[in-house]
Parts: C-alpha cells; structure tokens; sequence
C-alpha cells in the first residue's frame, strides 16, 4: 500500500481557516468512510481529531472537521489559533485490515 | 482512562531482534471491543502503521515490512508486543502502541502511549 498524499506544508494566519488535503485512491480513501486525522506537536505522541472522515472524539473542538470527496479527504482548521500549529497527518483503512498514513502536514500559524 | 506504556531497548545492533511491549492501564487487552494497534516515527519523518492485533492473538501487519514483525498479546500481564526482526538503520524510529477501534473502525488509534526511541547501531 502506498502512503496517501498530503501537502507539505500550509499555513495561515489567526483567525483564518485552512484546509489539509489527503489525496488517496479507490482501494482505500475512495472506497471507504473510515479517514481518521491525527495532531502531533513536537516530541509529543500523536493526537486524534478526527475519525470516521467527520466525527469528532470527546473533547476535540468542532473548529476542526474533516469531510472528504471521491479519493480525496480533507481537514479543515477554522478560526486558527497558535495552538493548532503542529503536523497533521490523515490515515484511510486500505482493505484487508490493514490502514495507510499520508506523509504529513506541517501547519505554521503566521 | 485507558493509559499505554512501551518500554524495551533504546539501542539495538544491527541484523538483531527487536522487542518491546505495551503495558496498559484502565483498560483490558482482553477486550472484544477495541485492538491494539503498534505503529513507529522515523526522526523527522511521518507516521507508519506496523500492525494490530486483537485479543484473541489475531494480527494484521504492514506487507511492507515483509515477514518480519510478530505481535502477541498477554492477557495475564494486561501487555501486547511486537518483534520485529533483522534490524537496520532504517528501523530507526519511535515506536508507538495505541488501543485501535472500536470494532471495525480501522484507522482510529486512541489513545496513543508516549512512544520509545529505538535506535538501530553498532
């Protein structure tokens, strides 16, 4: 399996929204609801935000949400705060059990 | 809450055996609601999936690390491992355990133990 697509970087400013892409393919991202999104701040463990492509787990605030189209995922960050910079990563089930990350997305808060 | 611990050797030689396990609390490995779930960092790099394994001793793991990882689950000592095998600089990574699920939500790792640098080296 190959790991999905994610932009580089992003970045945006206070108070602003942002948008992660996560580009996948039809044997997984496109093919099943099951797209989870993951925090991670520096030297820390990651942190789940985002599961089932839209559902949020207790606590995460609803300024992120995740929705995805066809092969594609994607997190969107709104009103930005300096918290949020940190790297995001998508992860889609791929079939057979098995699960693939994308590459990461390093967000700078300007 | 559910807490998770890895612990094991931080520094491995190459071509050996790497072995460590997950100690949870709050929790059981036993349970037929969630799966644990082994995942690692290279420095500076993104996150890889290594496997899950359920309580009944099941697994699945990443066909990209061919045939050398095995998982198991303890259920006396509430702990799952992972051993994975020939070692290279390229195994080089934190390792991470997490409680995986529940059921068939694949993909969704939560929470996440603090992680364990390994490092592969003469």
């Amino acid at each position: 399996q190959s790991a999905l697509i994610q932009p580089a970087s992003v970045s945006g400013s206070l108070g602003q929204s942002i948008t992660i892409s996560c580009t996948g393919t039809s044997s997984d991202v496109g093919n099943y609801n099951l797209v989870s999104w993951y925090q991670q701040h520096p030297g820390k463990a990651p942190k789940l935000m985002i599961y089932d492509v839209s559902k949020w787990p207790s606590g995460v605030s609803n300024r992120f949400s995740g929705s995805k189209s066809g092969n594609t995922a994607s997190l969107t960050i709104s009103g930005l705060q300096a918290e949020d910079e940190a790297d995001y990563y998508c992860c889609s089930y791929a079939g057979s059990s098995t699960v693939v990350f994308g590459g990461g997305t390093k967000l700078t808060v300007v | 809450q559910v807490q998770l611990q890895e612990s094991g050797p931080g520094l491995v030689k190459p071509s050996e055996t790497l072995s460590l396990t997950c100690s949870v609390s709050g929790g059981s490995v036993s349970s037929s609601t969630y799966y644990w779930g082994w995942l690692r960092q290279p420095p500076g790099k993104g996150l890889e999936w290594i496997g899950n394994i359920y309580h009944s001793g099941r697994a699945y793991y990443n066909s990209s690390l061919k045939g050398r990882v095995t998982m198991s689950v303890d259920s006396s000592k509430n702990q799952f491992s992972l051993k994975l095998t020939s070692l290279t600089a390229a195994d080089t990574a934190v390792y991470y355990c997490a409680r995986a699920g529940p059921y068939d939500d694949y993909g969704l790792f939560d929470p996440w133990g603090q992680g364990a640098l390994v490092t592969v080296s003469s």
